[in-house]
């Protein structure tokens, strides 16, 4: 069965600093991964995807994820981060583009 | 860009009552779905449809629940008789082979 945690439901990072949310996936075929975001009262916004091509994957907004297999992981790294980035951020993954599955999610505070 | 269209975007409704939460997907996707988020939780799936069926279903989606393509374009969400616990954001998506596009959400009430 498919699974998601995420590690950490709360991380502050400073202005400028780098960002990284931990993602961790149980998959019993090749997943496909992805990374929404979510502002307060608002939809999910899709931030970047795996799909089994590379697997350092760049997304929107400066955002990119590295899927390794080895450690069943897929962290959401940012080199700066900016105020605009204050959200709740989700990691989901599905099998063979079915339903998605979503982790606990972590929200991101940036400090000024 | 297209859109997943969700209406209304809140709904307070009273215990016992049936809501219909509806959606517009994308107009060429085939794959839709209906996720929930109670609030401060993560998002659930709760019913998959493709090609005017039930394709798979959580075990949230008990039978107080029902989904409908009544029209080609509407695809909806029936919760027949409210409970306090179905207050949520209800979600609806769409997908094609290049991958999801969620609605913005109904914030469903229930008092």
């Amino acid at each position: 069965a498919q699974s998601v945690t995420q590690l950490g439901s709360h991380v502050s990072v400073s202005e400028g600093a780098l960002v990284l949310l931990r993602c961790n996936y149980s998959s019993s075929v090749p997943p496909y991964l992805f990374w929404y975001v979510q502002y307060p009262n608002q939809g999910l916004q899709l931030l970047l995807k795996y799909t089994s091509a590379a697997t350092l994957v760049k997304g929107i907004n400066g955002f990119e994820a590295e899927f390794k297999k080895s450690e069943t992981s897929f962290h959401l790294t940012k080199p700066s981060a900016h105020m605009s980035d204050a959200a709740e951020y989700f990691c989901a993954v599905s099998e063979r583009a079915g339903k998605l599955i979503f982790g606990q999610g972590t929200e991101l505070s940036v400090k000024p | 860009e297209p859109e997943v269209t969700q209406t209304p975007s809140h709904q307070v409704t009273q215990m016992g009552q049936e809501v219909i939460l509806r959606c517009v997907p994308i107009s060429n996707h085939l794959y839709f779905y209906w996720y929930r988020q109670i609030l401060g939780q993560k998002v659930e799936f709760l019913v998959s449809f493709y090609n005017n069926e039930i394709s798979e279903k959580s075990e949230i989606f008990d039978d107080q629940f029902s989904v409908e393509r009544p029209d080609g374009s509407n695809f909806t969400l029936k919760i027949r008789s409210t409970k306090l616990e179905d207050s949520a954001m209800y979600f609806c998506a769409s997908r094609d082979s290049l991958g999801y596009t969620f609605g913005s959400g109904t914030r469903l009430t229930v008092v």
